[in-house]
């Protein structure tokens, strides 16, 4: 089966721009999460989406935003990009949102923000 | 505050040797779960092991197991046989009973393996 698939890989913009990123779940997976993980630090926790609906976000301004489908693939954008934002982003999946559901993450996409 | 302490940013073990790399976690939350986290050079998170707050025994998983100290508030990941495609971040996580897809991590661990 196949994990969780992020896209693209890599990306760069310019400060000002707008991202979109996308992620697809494990299948049968309901629950998408997004992190930001900034070079020498642990991942941050920006949204989690279960059943297309927002049930988590984090500290995180206004600029991000995200969606689940009904297919449960999920999109995170990125508006007014500026150069902090330059970071692995990654998507995570997991079968429902209970505390012992386990999350699997993807490889991430890299943004660099010029 | 919910917090995740990592206090080795950098190990070196021996190939074939034990290694515990340590993890303290705060939190006033009775239900939780403790999750280890492998980061290679390519960036993807590989899930190894997960410690229910209220589970009995210490989970394993392979080469694997987790020293849970509920009292200490402590869930060092102890590595068996160390490879050397052991060599990676290590990250120590945390999830609240409540807030089901956020996990709070730690700042890593970064293990080498030597030949």
């Amino acid at each position: 089966d196949a994990g969780v698939t992020q896209s693209p890989t890599h990306l760069i913009k310019t400060r000002g721009q707008q991202v979109t990123l996308r992620c697809s779940p494990i299948s049968g997976h309901k629950s998408v999460s997004w992190y930001q993980q900034v070079l020498g630090q642990g991942p941050q926790f920006i949204f989690q989406y279960y059943e297309k609906e927002e049930r988590g976000r984090g500290n995180f301004p206004d600029r991000f935003s995200a969606r689940q489908f009904p297919n449960y693939s999920s999109e995170l954008n990125v508006n007014a990009l500026l150069l902090g934002d330059s970071a692995l982003y990654l998507c995570a999946s997991s079968s429902g949102p209970q505390t012992n559901e386990k999350l699997f993450f993807g490889s991430g996409t890299q943004l660099s923000v010029l | 505050a919910q917090k995740i302490t990592q206090t080795q940013p950098g190990m070196f073990v021996q190939e074939k040797e034990a290694v515990t790399l340590d993890c303290t976690y705060d939190t006033s939350d009775p239900s939780y779960g403790l999750f280890w986290y492998k980061q290679p050079s390519s960036g993807e998170m590989i899930f190894l092991i997960y410690q229910g707050s209220y589970d009995q025994q210490n989970a394993t998983e392979g080469r694997y197991s987790l020293n849970f100290q509920k009292a200490r508030k402590s869930a060092n990941l102890v590595i068996s046989a160390s490879q050397l495609g052991d060599s990676a971040m290590y990250f120590c996580a945390m999830k609240r009973g409540n807030q089901g897809g956020k996990l709070i991590f730690g700042q890593g661990t970064e293990l080498s393996v030597k030949p």
